[in-house]
């Protein structure tokens, strides 16, 4: 099993400043690596896909870089919306087909 | 609009059996593979199963294998989850979740229906 490590666990950073999250992956995952966001009582919603791509409608201020095993989302100027639970998550699609989330980092407000 | 309602949700004994339903609508629900995804009470997210756009191909995580079966009926545009021999730690919310195509990551989700497994 492929297990993804996030961290850190809980991140405190101001509004208009930059936060940095990490993801790891035991083995490479190459870019099949996505990340989302979810806010309390809501569902997740897809941030970036393919390591780097954002999804349709996400501001860009969200990037997302990485390969392989090691991976970082950026907030370049958190929004008071932005705060919430990141979550990674890797979707190789080759057995023995499971696609594994991070514990996920929460994004509070310092 | 794409929308993803899920439904089936309510208390059950451990042991017990139950079945999850998701109605799918404002896309071409046969063109997609579907997911189901859980979320324990306070805790993250962990992928329950995989079903291809027909049906064909269905893939399980270890912690629900021999126990929930996944299905589809592309005419009723609705996905199913059949989950038997049911434990306190399948106590979740569950969501179903698009696949972006078969790409294995989730471009919509549905709002999650509530499972507890409790005596």
């Amino acid at each position: 099993e492929i297990v993804m490590t996030q961290s850190p666990a809980t991140l405190s950073v101001s509004p208009g400043e930059r936060a940095t999250l990490s993801c790891r992956a035991s083995q490479s995952v190459s870019s099949n690596l996505a990340w989302y966001q979810q806010k309390p009582g809501q569902a997740p919603r897809l941030l970036i896909y393919g390591a780097s791509t954002r999804a349709t409608g996400i501001p860009a201020r969200f990037s997302g870089s990485g390969s392989g095993t090691e991976f970082t989302l950026t907030i370049s100027s958190l929004q008071s919306e932005d705060f919430a639970v990141y979550y990674c998550q890797q979707y190789n699609n080759w057995p023995p087909w499971e696609y594994t989330f991070g514990q996920g980092t929460k994004l509070e407000i310092k | 609009e794409v929308q993803l309602v899920e439904s089936g949700g309510v208390v059950v004994q451990p042991g017990g059996s139950l079945r999850l339903s998701c109605a799918a609508s404002g896309f071409t629900f046969d063109d997609y593979a579907m997911h189901w995804v859980r979320q324990a009470p306070g805790k993250g997210l962990e992928w329950v199963s995989l079903i291809s756009w027909d049906g064909g191909s269905t893939y399980y995580a270890d912690s629900v294998k021999g126990r929930f079966t996944i299905s589809r009926d592309n005419s009723k545009n609705s996905l199913y989850l059949q989950m038997n021999s049911l434990r306190a730690e399948d106590t979740a919310l569950y969501y179903c979740a698009k696949d972006s195509g078969s790409s294995g990551y989730y471009d919509y989700w549905g709002q999650g229906t509530l499972v507890t497994v409790s005596s």
